[in-house]
């Protein structure tokens, strides 16, 4: 069964410094998500993407984060310069498109910055 | 703005037996998706079951069933014959049926525990 995959299941990395996460969705899914989870809090909906745009956004998600959809099959969050409070699970969700209400989730990506 | 409330942090439940987790919901929507998820340990989040809230009958998914109560804005899971395989987090969460107004918007989770 496809799954939605993201890479790399842990990054650490020094506060300030530019990360990229990696998301692959299942691959005729037309809908991308960012969620992230700060441990012991909310999973909190981050962005969603369509039709190579941000359709939606929450007020989290400001200028140091961006999304990108390189190629035919990732999708990327980037965080340009982090904080200590980003540290949290990201995870990557996708879903197929109108008519839909499944969004599949990966596995996440542990973010620690230090 | 919609907020989801689940109020067991740590659920446990016999093997075999039957478990009922609770979640509550604020909206002034009047159309909506719930829907709840699990979370195995280290392992990604699966949709278990949804319910579309113009719809009076309770969804149900084999052993998942759900107890939806629009006017209080309820939306229990109930497990039967729990397996050791149910053991997980499970998530309540919301969506607006609204296009462009996709967002899943969570509660904190239910850990559950199966005995055996």
């Amino acid at each position: 069964e496809p799954e939605v995959t993201q890479t790399p299941s842990h990054q650490v990395t020094q506060m300030g410094q530019e990360v990229i996460l990696r998301c692959v969705p299942i691959s005729n899914h037309l809908y991308f998500y960012w969620y992230r989870q700060i441990l012991g809090q909310k999973v909190e909906f981050l962005v969603s993407f369509y039709n190579n745009e941000i359709s939606e956004k929450s007020e989290i998600f400001d200028d140091q984060f961006s999304v990108e959809r390189p190629d035919g099959s990732n999708f990327t969050l980037k965080i340009r310069s982090t904080k200590l409070e980003d540290s949290a699970m990201y995870f990557c969700a996708s879903r197929l498109g109108k008519g839909s209400y499944e969004q599949y989730f990966g596995p996440g990506t542990r973010l620690t910055v230090t | 703005a919609q907020t989801v409330t689940q109020s067991q942090p740590e659920m446990s439940v016999q093997e075999a037996e039957t478990v009922t987790l609770s979640c509550t919901y604020d909206t002034s929507e009047s159309d909506y998706y719930l829907f709840w998820y699990k979370q195995p340990p280290s392992r990604q989040m699966i949709l278990v079951i949804r319910q579309e809230a113009y719809k009076q009958q309770n969804a149900t998914e084999n052993r998942f069933s759900v107890n939806f109560q629009k006017a209080a804005k309820s939306f229990s899971l109930k497990i039967s014959d729990s397996q050791l395989g149910d053991a997980a987090m499970y998530f309540c969460a919301y969506r607006p049926t609204n296009f462009g107004n996709e967002k899943l918007t969570f509660g904190t989770g239910t850990r559950l525990t199966i005995i055996p």
